[in-house]
């Protein structure tokens, strides 16, 4: 079965600071596929990045950063030079080949707060 | 280009009484989804569509909820009775196919209050 644990419920950093996020997941899957979204207080939820299990590679976009290791089954996902505008709920999601790729699980969410 | 459009985007109802909310997906997208997201917590799948048929109905609780996407494109998921633990965001999410490169596209979300 497919699990997904953040177990960060919440986090507060002042403007500027690094924070991480953290992702575990559980599949028995070998081939699968990890995803962060955030969710801003409007509601909808908002792709930021999908990975392949088969693709360890780090990636960067701007000051956002993830760091997939399959070794201990995270994804971790970490904002440089936070601001305010990232307050949201970032969510961690696994969806397993065997299911098509159709069936997502998402995590619990992890709150962050961006003080000025 | 549109993103996938939700309404109401509130309601509020007394137990018992029926819902429905609506959805219009991307266009193009032929694979929607239903999720619904309890306070606190992450989404959790009711149902899938491809196109007009529903390929993945078994977290749906059909003594209550039904759904419908009759011409493959919008759709409209609804509760009777509603029930006080039906409180919750529902949210409509679509999609160009599997493994999306782009993942979901979600829309805002219906937030349901059962009082």
């Amino acid at each position: 079965a497919q699990k997904v644990t953040q177990a960060q419920t919440e986090i507060s950093v002042v403007e500027k600071e690094d924070v991480t996020l953290d992702c575990v997941y559980e599949t028995r899957d070998t081939t699968y596929y990890l995803f962060w979204y955030k969710q801003p207080p409007s509601g909808e939820l908002v792709f930021l990045i999908r990975r392949n299990s088969f693709d360890e590679q780090n990636e960067i976009s701007g000051r956002y950063s993830w760091n997939f290791q399959k070794s201990t089954s995270s994804f971790n996902f970490t904002i440089t030079a936070s601001q305010v505008v990232d307050s949201a709920v970032y969510f961690c999601a696994l969806s397993e080949a065997n299911t098509g790729g159709f069936k997502t699980i998402f995590g619990a969410g992890t709150r962050l707060f961006v003080k000025a | 280009e549109a993103g996938v459009v939700q309404s109401p985007r509130y309601k509020i109802i007394e137990k018992k009484q029926p819902v429905a909310f609506w959805c219009n997906p991307i266009s193009g997208h032929n694979t929607l989804y239903w999720y619904r997201q309890n306070l606190g917590q992450g989404p959790e799948l009711l149902i899938r569509y491809e196109n007009e048929e529903a390929v993945d109905d078994s977290q749906l609780p059909k003594d209550r909820f039904s759904a419908e996407r009759l011409k493959g494109v919008d759709s409209t998921l609804k509760i009777q009775p509603a029930e006080l633990g039906d409180s919750a965001v529902y949210l409509c999410a679509s999609s160009g196919g599997a493994l999306s490169n782009y993942g979901y596209t979600f829309g805002s979300g219906t937030r349901l209050t059962v009082v």
